[in-house]
């Protein structure tokens, strides 16, 4: 079945680590895109790309970079320079075009982050 | 600038009764609207989508949603409320071209009392 894949489901790093979630999709969707999930705060994006080797920042960048070598792939890395990085990290990608289809995201089950 | 606003952070309602989970929005041209539910440790699901095809948008497990331009609203509902309906509920909005870039509401939690 097509979907996304988040690893780890669970993960747990000290202060001053850097940690990488990946996120896999077998969908064939261009755009990806990287959300996290505070309690009473909704989702907010963090980065999101609509073609490979092209990313944009979102509205809470500052700590996380991304890259997209392969439309497939859209990994996310924590560095020891996001402030409060213990959440719930959210993958979703959606099809290409202008039509409404495109607006349609499909999310992975997520992975969530304690840094202790 | 585009914003969702959900009425109300948690609502309870009894099996069987009727759920409505408010949500307005704000948008400078004619939108796409979503709602979405989370289960606990789960990822996003989509409930239903509005995209100018008729105002009353039917969704999966029984849930509709009816959009209101003159009322800038989008609010889902269900008759009759079962035990599984509990989990988070999220609004979001689109603008019309802008690839999947949506912005969400802050959810509400669905209790239902047996």
């Amino acid at each position: 079945d097509g979907g996304i894949t988040q690893s780890p489901k669970y993960l747990f790093r000290k202060e001053g680590q850097n940690v990488t979630l990946s996120c896999e999709q077998n969908l064939n969707h261009d755009a990806m895109y990287w959300y996290r999930q505070d309690p009473g705060q909704g989702l907010r994006l963090i980065y999101y790309s609509q073609i490979v080797n092209d990313f944009q920042k979102g509205d809470i960048a500052e700590g996380y970079s991304v890259s997209r070598e392969k439309k497939e792939s859209f990994p996310l890395t924590v560095t020891s320079a996001q402030k409060n990085p213990t959440a719930f990290y959210l993958c979703a990608s959606s099809g290409a075009g202008a039509g409404s289809g495109a607006n349609v995201l499909t999310f992975g089950a997520g992975s969530r982050l304690t840094v202790l | 600038a585009q914003s969702v606003t959900q009425l109300g952070s948690h609502v309870s309602v009894s099996e069987g009764a009727l759920v409505l989970l408010r949500c307005n929005y704000s948008s400078s041209v004619p939108p796409y609207l979503f709602w979405y539910v989370q289960y606990p440790n789960q990822g996003l699901q989509l409930l239903l989508k509005y995209t100018s095809a008729a105002t009353l948008v039917k969704g999966i497990n029984g849930f509709e949603a009816e959009f209101k331009k003159s009322e800038t609203s989008f609010h889902l509902t269900k008759p009759s409320a079962h035990m599984s309906d509990a989990a988070e509920y999220f609004c979001a909005v689109s603008e019309r071209g802008s690839q999947g870039n949506l912005i969400f509401g802050k959810g509400t939690k669905l209790s239902v009392k047996p």
